[in-house]
């Protein structure tokens, strides 16, 4: 069973910086992987998706690398704000049509 | 990108009762939703996978009798929590396939409290 862990927890960040989200899975035989964004009580909002034969994507500051092979994906967030705060999810998805699996999240704090 | 979308938005209820949830894709015909659950500070936790027309498949541990789920049409799927305790009191959100992109599109989700 897939199981995603994401590092750190939480950080805490003055504006400005740039900064790495980790996340890792057990199974590496996924078919591809979202980044999301969640504030706090609400919905979820997709940043990127990356394939399977792809190793990054980009939007905007966001950066996001795949290493299949050791079951990791960074989030990179560049030149951080303070409307960057939120919780940062990680979630494969194992084949296709099937759920992404998440993990707990990293709970960003970017202060002004 | 696709927007999904669910009613309520929260909903307060006593225990005993059972509260149904709404969840509809708005501009793209879903054959697969999904039912996720999400307690404070934790993760997302998939409860069941719901295909249109034919019985969902619910994940280890999640009761398909308490947790009532129908995919009757393309663009619609409910979650009916029966007899709901304090204990289900829980963020509830649902999220849509969309075919041609494989990817998942969520809603905003329903928070429940069981009084």
């Amino acid at each position: 069973k897939q199981e995603v862990t994401q590092i750190p927890a939480a950080l805490s960040v003055p504006e400005g910086e740039n900064l790495v989200l980790n996340c890792s899975f057990t199974d590496s035989a996924i078919y591809n992987l979202q980044w999301f964004r969640q504030d706090p009580g609400k919905g979820l909002t997709s940043l990127l998706l990356i394939q399977s034969s792809q190793r990054e994507q980009t939007s905007g500051r966001l950066n996001a690398s795949l290493d299949k092979s050791s079951g990791r994906s960074t989030l990179y967030i560049a030149a951080s704000q303070p409307g960057d705060s939120a919780t940062y999810l990680c979630a494969p998805r194992d084949q296709a049509g099937t759920a992404l699996i998440f993990g707990k999240g990293t709970t960003l704090s970017v202060s002004s | 990108g696709a927007v999904v979308s669910q009613h309520p938005s929260w909903v307060i209820c006593k225990s005993g009762t059972s509260v149904k949830i709404e969840c509809r894709s708005l501009d793209f015909q879903a054959t697969t939703m999904f039912w996720y659950r999400q307690f404070p500070k934790q993760s997302l936790m998939l409860m069941a996978t719901s295909n249109e027309g034919s019985k969902a498949t619910y994940e280890q541990g999640v009761e398909k009798d308490k947790f009532l789920i129908n995919h009757a049409s393309l663009t619609l799927s409910t979650l009916t929590v029966t007899s709901a305790h304090p204990e289900d009191s829980s963020f509830y959100i649902c999220s849509a396939r969309q075919p041609s992109y494989n990817e998942q599109f969520f809603g905003p989700g329903t928070r429940l409290t069981v009084l």
